[in-house]
């Protein structure tokens, strides 16, 4: 148990709805990542929030959007779904704001399905 | 852009056969190297950071390498229960994220 915690694990859904994936960090972890999993395109980073700020972007869609709040938490807001947006959605922690350690603590995942 | 190629995709093994995965990695500014294990259904698991080439780390029957164009995980004596997809990651210039490979799937016939 990495103490990531992530809701909800499996979730379907309609294109053109939204969705919110929720993230709980190891406690005393300050850095929250998203990433996004699909069989094509392997682990793809998605964001990073350091308590409470943007801290990085990646291929985020403008879509999505996310946020970390004061007690740490973090949620993934999709909306306007597609098909492709059908992937596994992993939070990460680590207590640092740099990934110079690379040792991220990831979750078990949200797996999303569009229909 | 960062770049990271692991190969092969896929890799079967007979239990006891040793082998290596490998992970080509073209970056500005190499920061770190990082090993993962990721479980069928579960969230990746790390394993290993090497920073500079010529850097070895080892756990049980796994055991990476770096050089300044990429790095193998070498496994040895391998077990049913080595069996999981391993990522490589790394973590270059100024940015924080990591940039993962797609991973090399690995099962060990018993």
């Amino acid at each position: 148990d990495s103490g990531v915690t992530q809701t909800p694990k499996h979730l379907i859904t309609a294109t053109g709805q939204r969705v919110t994936l929720r993230c709980s960090p190891r406690s005393g972890d300050l850095s929250v990542y998203w990433y996004q999993q699909s069989l094509d395109q392997g682990l793809q980073f998605l964001i990073q929030y350091y308590n409470g700020e943007e801290r990085a972007k990646g291929n985020i869609l403008e879509r999505f959007s996310a946020q970390q709040f004061p007690d740490l938490h973090s949620e993934l807001n999709l909306s306007s779904l597609e098909l492709g947006d059908s992937a596994l959605y992993f939070c990460a922690s680590s207590p640092r704001h740099g990934g110079n350690t690379g040792e991220l603590f990831f979750g078990e995942g949200s797996r999303l399905t569009v229909l | 852009e960062d770049q990271v190629t692991q190969s092969p995709e896929a890799l079967r093994l007979q239990e006891g056969e040793s082998s290596s995965l490998n992970c080509s990695y073209t970056v500005s500014g190499l920061r770190g190297l990082f090993w993962y294990r990721q479980d069928p259904g579960k969230g990746p698991e790390f394993l290993f950071t090497l920073y500079s080439a010529g850097e070895e780390k080892e756990k049980e029957r796994l055991k990476a390498t770096l050089t300044k164009k990429e790095s193998f995980l070498h496994i040895t004596a391998p077990k049913p229960e080595d069996s999981a997809t391993y990522l490589c990651a790394v973590h270059a210039g100024a940015n924080s994220k990591l940039t993962f490979g797609k991973g090399i799937t690995l099962s060990v016939r018993p």
